[in-house]
């Protein structure tokens, strides 16, 4: 299985660029990465999700280097709103072969200031 | 994407007792999974529930104690039986229609177990 692994915690300000980064090591050859946000007491929400190079939408830019080993998620110009916990996932492929696995990491809570 | 009706949102329950959790969601989905968060903790994957089949449950989590339906493509329900104070958690319904779309969750279940 693939594990990711992010920083426990982040902390920033209204207005600045935050970049989050995600170490996968062993991502294998047909997994996605993919982003999601949560805000206390809500389900996680899809923020993006990429393969290679970079992906961008309205909310944010994903960076995956050529070895795949990583991700970035960038946050243009983050608000108070965008205070909440990222998790970075890697699909895998489960045990018995069968089902493809969303398995979450620790995930990056991430506190913008004002 | 997909929305996803999560019944109840939150419930008390008492020592010894079973609740059962519905996750319904507006169109045909390929996969759903039922997770667990614990407070101040990620998300945990208790079983792919698969339609017209037993559920395929990761490891820590068995059948006795977290039955789990899924009788066709849009609807399934969770169980958490002979409940202790240890299952106060959020109980989420996950969806997908395939793996490069990402997955969507519920709002969640709170369950206090007292």
């Amino acid at each position: 299985l693939a594990k990711t692994t992010q920083p426990i915690s982040m902390d920033s300000y209204e207005g600045q660029e935050v970049n989050i980064t995600c170490s996968h090591n062993n991502i294998a050859t047909n997994d996605y990465i993919t982003w999601y946000q949560q805000f206390p007491s809500q389900g996680p929400r899809f923020i993006i999700q990429g393969y290679k190079t970079k992906v961008t939408n309205e909310v944010a830019s994903l960076f995956i280097p050529a070895d795949r080993k990583s991700s970035t998620l960038s946050l243009p110009r983050v608000s108070l709103s965008d205070t909440a916990v990222y998790y970075c996932l890697v699909g895998a492929q489960h045990a018995s072969g069968g089902s493809y696995i969303p398995t979450f990491g620790r995930g990056t809570s991430l506190i913008v200031h004002p | 994407s997909a929305v996803i009706s999560q019944k109840p949102s939150r419930d008390i329950c008492q020592r010894g007792t079973s609740l059962t959790i519905q996750c319904q969601v507006d169109s045909q989905v390929t996969m759903m999974f039922w997770y667990r968060q614990q407070p101040g903790q990620s998300l945990t994957l208790i079983a792919t529930a698969n339609q017209g089949s037993e559920a395929t449950y990761e490891s820590g989590f068995v059948i006795d104690k977290f039955p789990i339906s899924r009788p066709n493509l849009t609807f399934s329900t969770l169980t958490v039986s002979n409940m202790s104070p240890e299952d106060s958690s959020i109980y989420l319904c996950s969806v997908t229609q395939g793996r490069r779309y990402g997955y969507t969750f519920g709002s969640g279940t709170r369950l206090t177990v007292v």
